[in-house]
């Protein structure tokens, strides 16, 4: 059964403080792994990942891949209350011929406390 | 930009109602899915699109079953609604993973309250 873990389920932090959320996965013909915010409405996208050891950033967040372990991170550096949302790891791998489906973790709920 | 509505933001039914939930992309997807979100257990997918007329289960397509008679239409129908089905509901479109990098544009959202 294809699986993917979030941890924590929930985190709050005080502004300026570093996090660093964890999604691991078991999937079967992985593709790719995204990582989404969801703040009061619909998941928005931050990145996506295919390959081991590239770290994409975007301002202070910043992603990394690896295949071997099957995991992903997600880091925020200097967080603001802004960044309060629920983050989202999903996978992208083959549902059957050419189709491709993504399973979702249950996310990460993080607060970010003034 | 890719824009996905969905036709009602709240919606409240009765037990043994039949429901649609419709979903509109206006950025000529190939693939569109439907999702539901509940508190603990994270989005899971219900059943998703890859071209018109198609049509295939997701992980939880019990109870629900859907409609794609045009490229830009997805509907959910859920034939006869139970209190369990009460949830948020995602609609979202994709093209092929190809050519988009396989990313998923989302709608609002549905918050369906089945009593």
């Amino acid at each position: 059964e294809d699986k993917v873990v979030q941890s924590p389920l929930s985190l709050v932090v005080h502004e300026g403080d570093t996090v660093t959320l964890n999604c691991s996965y078991e999937v079967t013909n992985f593709r790719s792994l995204l990582w989404y915010k969801q703040e009061k409405k619909a998941p928005t996208f931050l990145f996506m990942l295919t390959s081991s050891g590239i770290e994409k950033k975007s301002g202070r967040l910043s992603s990394i891949l690896d295949k071997k372990e099957l995991f992903s991170i997600l880091n925020i550096t200097a967080t603001q209350t802004g960044d309060s949302a629920i983050y989202l790891c999903a996978v992208q791998h083959s549902g059957g011929g050419s189709n491709y489906k993504l399973t979702f973790g249950k996310g990460t709920l993080l607060t970010v406390n003034p | 930009d890719v824009k996905v509505t969905q036709s009602s933001r709240y919606l409240v039914k009765r037990t043994g109602e039949k429901v649609f939930l419709e979903c509109v992309q206006d950025m000529d997807h190939e693939n569109m899915f439907w999702y539901r979100q509940d508190p603990g257990l994270g989005l899971r997918l219900i059943y998703f699109s890859y071209d018109v007329k198609m049509k295939e289960k997701g992980d939880i397509p019990e109870g629900y079953s859907v409609s794609r008679e045009k490229k830009e239409r997805f509907s959910l129908i859920l034939e006869s609604a139970s209190t369990n089905q009460t949830s948020m509901y995602l609609c979202a479109s994709s093209l092929e993973p190809e050519v988009s990098g396989e990313t998923q544009y989302f709608g609002p959202g549905t918050r369906l309250l089945v009593l």
